[in-house]
């Protein structure tokens, strides 16, 4: 059975920093994964999906990469805003898992102005 | 662009009392999936529908039953409520989600359910 960890569960930094969440996954036999951001009480707004063919996906002032063999997702965020406060999710769905979504616990980011 | 509803946004229930949530995918998509999220927990796979046939199922409860209807939207029944059914209820959907298609799978804003 898949299981995603996501460290560090929380994070607080400054304006302006760059900052990286980490992601790994048991299961290498990935079809994608996928990093979402949760704001309190909200829904999941989807970042960045990467194939398991790919090595790493940008958008904006997030980069995301994947390495399979190792199990390692890694979310880059540069030049960090307080408007980037929010959980931090990623998830994969496995070749052996059907169509779903195994989720990480999240990282709760704050970025202080 | 058009984005996956859910309805209603919040619902309150007594124990015992039964609850439908209704899901409509963005346009196009074929696949449904529905997932609950606890407080302080990560969202958890109930079950998924791809061309109106159930395709995969996660932790559903038997109280649980949903369907996929032949516009592609999707209904959650839960029966028999119990305090901890109350949580976060995402929908998502997809296109195209067979084999190693990419299938990104976008999420609806949720329906919270508080079971009292």
């Amino acid at each position: 059975k898949q299981e995603v960890t996501q460290i560090p569960a929380a994070l607080s930094v400054p304006e302006g920093e760059n900052l990286v969440l980490n992601c790994s996954f048991t299961d290498s036999a990935i079809y994608n994964l996928q990093w979402f951001r949760q704001d309190p009480g909200k829904g999941l707004t989807s970042l960045l999906l990467i194939q398991s063919s790919q090595r790493e996906q940008t958008s904006g002032r997030l980069n995301a990469s994947l390495d399979k063999s190792s199990g390692r997702s890694t979310l880059y965020i540069a030049a960090s805003q307080p408007g980037d406060s929010a959980t931090y999710l990623c998830a994969s769905r496995g070749e052996n898992a059907g169509n779903m979504l195994t989720f990480g616990g999240g990282t709760r980011l704050m970025v202080k102005p | 662009a058009a984005g996956v509803i859910q309805s209603p946004r919040h619902l309150i229930k007594e124990k015992r009392e039964t609850a439908t949530l209704k899901c409509y995918p963005i346009p196009r998509h074929d696949t449904v999936y529905w997932y609950q999220q606890g407080p302080g927990q990560d969202p958890q796979f109930l079950i998924s529908f791809y061309e109106k046939m159930q395709s995969d199922k996660g932790s559903i409860p038997d109280r649980f039953s949903a369907q996929q209807f032949s516009d592609y939207h999707s209904e959650l029944n839960m029966s028999s409520l119990e305090l901890g059914d109350s949580a976060l209820y995402f929908c998502a959907s997809s296109f195209g989600a067979r084999g190693r298609l990419v299938a990104e799978q976008f999420f609806g804003p949720g329906t919270r359910l508080t079971v009292l």
